[in-house]
């Protein structure tokens, strides 16, 4: 199956920052995406997600970004809290392929209080 | 119930041992999927259930993993002759009927360990 590789990028920030997390993605019939946030020893948790018929989507202090020309995806979380500290995972769901996500490497975000 | 509930949720096994995870779905939520994650590492896809049918079960990475569903809520993946490459966490999720677009929720995750 699809694998990952072993070392996760890593994102620190000063409490209050804003952070981005960025995902490249891998298929262009991609035509939903999401954003998960993983805790140590926690399922994914859903953050946000977008179609591909989006460029861009808001939640509570959390904005995603959809560029679909160069197959790039952004987190943007608004004023960092300790409470953010995590590995973000963006999913792509290839839309000939029924419910299976695919999903990219993580990134560990660490807010520095 | 209220969230995606797996059990158990840690499991040591000997090699050679057969295993069997239990993923119990978020009430109505037809679509099933179980994942697997390495430690440090992403998730990797293993099977989807729509109902009790599986369209994609792709992602097992040999004979010795089945996984079933009956009654169109509870799942069973079951893991023979265990291995310890076999070690990880084994997530389930569950969504709306399968389409491109229904929120997967995911649960706490079986973490097993083969010595």
């Amino acid at each position: 199956g699809e694998s990952v590789g072993l070392h996760l990028p890593t994102l620190s920030v000063q409490e209050g920052d804003n952070s981005i997390i960025n995902c490249a993605y891998s298929n262009s019939a991609s035509d939903y995406f999401i954003w998960y946030k993983q805790e140590s020893g926690k399922g994914p948790q859903f953050i946000i997600d977008i179609r591909s018929n989006m460029d861009k989507r808001q939640g509570q202090r959390v904005t995603v970004l959809l560029n679909k020309t160069v197959k790039h995806l952004s987190l943007q979380i608004a004023a960092t809290q300790p409470g953010d500290s995590a590995v973000y995972f963006c999913a792509e769901n290839i839309g000939n392929q029924g419910g299976k996500l695919i999903f990219g490497q993580g990134t560990e975000l660490s807010v520095k209080p | 119930g209220a969230g995606v509930s797996q059990s158990p949720s840690n499991k040591v096994t000997e090699k050679g041992k057969d295993v069997e995870l239990r993923c119990d779905p978020i009430s109505g939520h037809t679509a099933l999927y179980w994942y697997r994650q390495s430690l440090g590492q992403g998730l990797e896809f293993l099977i989807y259930f729509q109902g009790n049918s599986a369209p994609d079960k792709s992602g097992l990475p040999s004979d010795r993993f089945s996984a079933e569903r009956t009654g169109g809520s509870v799942s069973t993946l079951t893991i023979q002759r265990t291995q310890q490459e076999d070690s990880a966490v084994y997530l389930c999720a569950s969504s709306l009927p399968v389409y491109s677009g229904n929120t997967i929720y995911f649960g706490e995750g079986s973490w097993l360990t083969v010595v």
